[in-house]
């Protein structure tokens, strides 16, 4: 069974400071995806990444995908209250994917 | 173009009761999935399907069924519901399963008493 971890579990800042969320496996994943879910709702995709040592910017969110594609991290610059939200990885293998347990990000205006 | 959608949105089931959980999308996808979503625990995969007519378990099988008679459609079935099977369930689907896009829909939240 392929796992993720993800960490922290639970994350409370200030608008305007940094943070970054990790997602490691044990398992080697075709492709890592993050995506955002608001309470309520499904989650919804930010992004993709399938080469090992890949980065992808997408505006303040900066993703990087590790050099052996186990592993993953999501930094946010200057957090505002709108990112708040529960964060998902996910690694994809055989048509499926494998969800971590989420990262829970809390920005306090 | 609706996306994903499911029905019913709330549910409230008594112990040994049955149900089917509603899932359609719009898209044209091939792929489709069934998803249990219980605090703290991520997602995980209870069905899916590559195709009309075909399924196949995911990681948590038991006590389900599901059905895949045409593209669009993808009813998941709760049979001899239990309270373990309280929670909240998410369909998705995409257009091939490698490294694409899972799209999501609302959820069902499915109280179990």
């Amino acid at each position: 069974t392929q796992l993720l971890e993800q960490s922290p579990q639970f994350l409370s800042i200030q608008e305007g400071e940094n943070l970054t969320v990790y997602c490691n496996s044990s398992s080697v994943f075709s492709s890592l995806q993050w995506y955002r879910q608001e309470p309520g709702e499904g989650p919804v995709l930010l992004v993709t990444v399938v080469t090992g040592g890949e980065v992808k910017k997408l505006k303040r969110l900066t993703f990087q995908f590790g050099d052996a594609r186990k592993d993953s991290s999501l930094h946010i610059t200057a957090a505002q209250p709108g990112d708040t939200g529960l964060y998902l990885c996910a690694g994809g293998s055989n048509y499926k994917l494998t969800f971590g347990k989420g990262t829970l990000l809390t920005v306090n205006p | 173009n609706a996306g994903v959608t499911q029905t019913p949105k709330f549910r409230i089931l008594k112990i040994g009761q049955s149900m089917t959980l509603q899932c359609t999308q719009d898209m044209n996808h091939n792929y489709m999935y069934w998803y249990r979503q219980d605090p703290g625990m991520g997602l995980k995969l209870i069905y899916y399907s590559v195709g009309a007519g075909i399924t196949d378990k995911g990681e948590v099988p038991n006590g389900y069924n599901v059905s895949r008679s045409t593209t669009e459609d993808f009813p998941l079935r709760l049979e001899l519901a239990a309270p373990s099977q309280t929670s909240v369930y998410f369909c998705a689907s995409s257009p091939s399963g490698l490294g694409n896009e899972q799209f999501f829909g609302p959820g069902t939240r499915l109280t179990v008493l």
